[in-house]
C-alpha cells in the first residue's frame, strides 16, 4: 500500500510564531491532498485540498493567509500555520489519494500553542 | 453542507462479541462512502469504498452494507478481536466529488 509520512508529529510553540508541518508520499506521486484538522472530541474537518503546482483550495471559513498551503511537488506538500495563536492548537493531518478513491494518510500532528 | 453521523459514539464489547455500528448521511447527490479504521497512535487505515446501492463489502471478520435511497450504512465486526478496538471513521465525497467529508467517528474497545 501506499505511505505518506507526516512531520512532525508534535510541535509546541510560543503564540505568535510559524509552523510547517511536511506531509511526503514516499512511494508514490500524489497530485492532490488533503489537509484536515481535528478538534477534541470533533470529526476530522477538511481545510484545504492541495494541487500540485497550483494554489490550494480552501473550504469556507479557514483563513488561507493563515494556513499556507505549498505542494511545490508530486510528493510533497506543506502546511504552515502562521502567527499561531491558542486556538490554533488542534491535530493536523494530512492525506493523499492513490490507485483509485482510497485515502492514505499521515500519522497526524499535535500542535500545541502557548 | 454535507452532515455525515455515526453512532454510537463509542462502545465497548467482550471478546467474541459482535457488533455493528452505523453511518448516516444525506440521501441526495449521493456519491461514495468510505469506512476507516483509525487505531490508537496509528494513521486511519482504508477499509471499504462503497458507491452503489445495495452495496455489500467484506474484509475477514469485518463487513459493511450500504443503503444510499435512505442513507445509511453499517459496519459489522463478527467475533471481535482486542486488536479490533479502534475508531471507526465514516466519510462521504462532498457534492462537488472533489473531498471526503468525515462524521465524529465510532469508538470501539474490546476486552479480552
Amino acid at each position: 500500500g501506499a505511505v505518506v509520512s507526516q512531520h512532525p508529529s508534535w510541535v509546541i510553540c510560543k503564540s505568535g510564531t510559524s509552523v510547517k508541518i511536511e506531509c511526503r508520499s514516499l512511494d508514490f506521486q500524489a497530485t492532490t491532498m488533503f489537509w484536515y484538522r481535528q478538534f477534541p472530541k470533533q470529526s476530522l474537518m477538511l481545510m484545504a485540498t492541495s494541487n500540485e503546482g497550483s494554489k490550494a483550495t480552501y473550504e469556507q471559513g479557514v483563513e488561507k493567509d493563515k494556513f499556507l498551503i505549498n505542494h511545490a511537488s508530486l510528493t510533497l506538500s506543506t502546511l504552515t500555520v502562521t502567527s499561531a495563536h491558542p486556538e490554533d492548537s488542534s491535530f493536523y493531518i494530512c492525506s493523499a489519494r492513490w490507485a483509485g478513491e482510497k485515502l492514505f494518510f499521515g500519522s497526524g500532528t499535535q500542535l500545541s500553542v502557548l | 453542507i454535507l452532515n455525515v453521523e455515526q453512532s454510537p459514539q463509542s462502545l465497548h464489547v467482550q471478546e467474541g462479541d459482535s457488533t455493528n455500528f452505523t453511518c448516516s448521511f444525506p440521501s441526495s447527490n449521493f456519491y461514495a462512502l468510505h469506512w476507516y479504521r483509525w487505531e490508537t497512535a496509528k494513521s486511519p487505515e482504508a477499509l471499504f469504498v462503497m458507491t452503489l446501492n445495495g452495496d455489500e463489502k467484506k474484509k475477514g471478520r469485518i463487513s459493511a452494507t450500504l443503503n444510499t435511497k435512505e442513507g445509511y450504512s453499517y459496519l459489522y465486526i463478527k467475533g471481535s478481536q482486542p486488536e479490533d478496538s479502534a475508531t471507526y471513521l465514516c466519510a462521504c465525497l462532498n457534492q462537488a466529488g472533489t473531498a471526503l467529508i468525515f462524521g465524529k467517528g465510532t469508538t470501539l474497545s474490546v476486552s479480552s
